[in-house]
């Protein structure tokens, strides 16, 4: 089945460490996205990508990066310089076609200790 | 900017009541629209949508028609259940070529039998 998968759903992280969230797609789409979602919050955008080898800050960028050397994968590391990691975070992907829905995986849950 | 704007919850309700959620937006252009249903600690999953004005999206008995004059995209369904207890997200997509999509802050539904 096509889908999205999200690894690890649950991380404990130290102050101080970076943590890589991995996203994988076999949907063949384009387009994937990051977004955090806190207690009671809606989703807040933290990086896009459009395509193979390029991506753009959301509204929430700063202590987070990501990458995307392959179209199929986006993974998003969380830096020590993000000052409150704590938080749901949602990988998404869209094939940006007639369609438009964004597809969501299951989700990571970060907690630091 | 774009934006868009749900109603506060939580929202109790007692099986088999009638439900309506809503949704208003801003935005230039035509946007898609869509509600989205979040389930506890699952990723999102696409209720319905719709793609212009006057369509009406449906799907599980749940519907929502894209009124463009009134900016409005309200969910409805005529008779809740207790499985339908969930985060309900309204949000919209612009098509001005970045492919970001807006998401509401989510309205918590509880249904009691």
């Amino acid at each position: 089945d096509g889908g999205i998968t999200q690894s690890p759903k649950y991380l404990f992280r130290k102050e101080g460490q970076n943590v890589t969230l991995s996203c994988e797609q076999n949907l063949n789409h384009d387009a994937m996205y990051w977004y955090r979602q806190d207690p009671g919050q809606g989703l807040r955008l933290i990086y896009y990508s459009q395509i193979v080898n390029d991506f753009q800050k959301g509204d929430i960028a700063e202590g987070y990066s990501v990458s995307r050397e392959k179209k199929e994968s986006f993974p998003l590391t969380v830096t020590s310089a993000q000052k409150n990691p704590t938080a749901f975070y949602l990988c998404a992907s869209t094939d940006r076609g007639a369609t438009g829905e964004l597809f969501f995986g299951e989700g990571s849950r970060l907690t630091v200790l | 900017g774009n934006s868009v704007t749900q109603m506060e919850g939580p929202v109790t309700l007692s099986e088999e009541a009638f439900l309506t959620i809503n949704c208003t937006y801003t935005a230039t252009g035509y946007p898609s629209l869509f509600w989205y249903v979040q389930y506890p600690g699952e990723g999102l999953q696409l209720l319905l949508k719709a793609t212009k004005a006057d369509d009406k999206g449906s799907n599980k008995g749940f519907e929502a028609t894209y009124r463009k004059e009134t900016t409005s995209f309200h969910l409805e369904k005529g008779s809740v259940q207790v499985s339908d207890s969930a985060v309900y997200f309204c949000a919209l997509s612009d098509h001005s070529g970045t492919y970001k999509y807006i998401f509401g802050t989510g309205t918590r539904l509880k249904v009691l039998a």
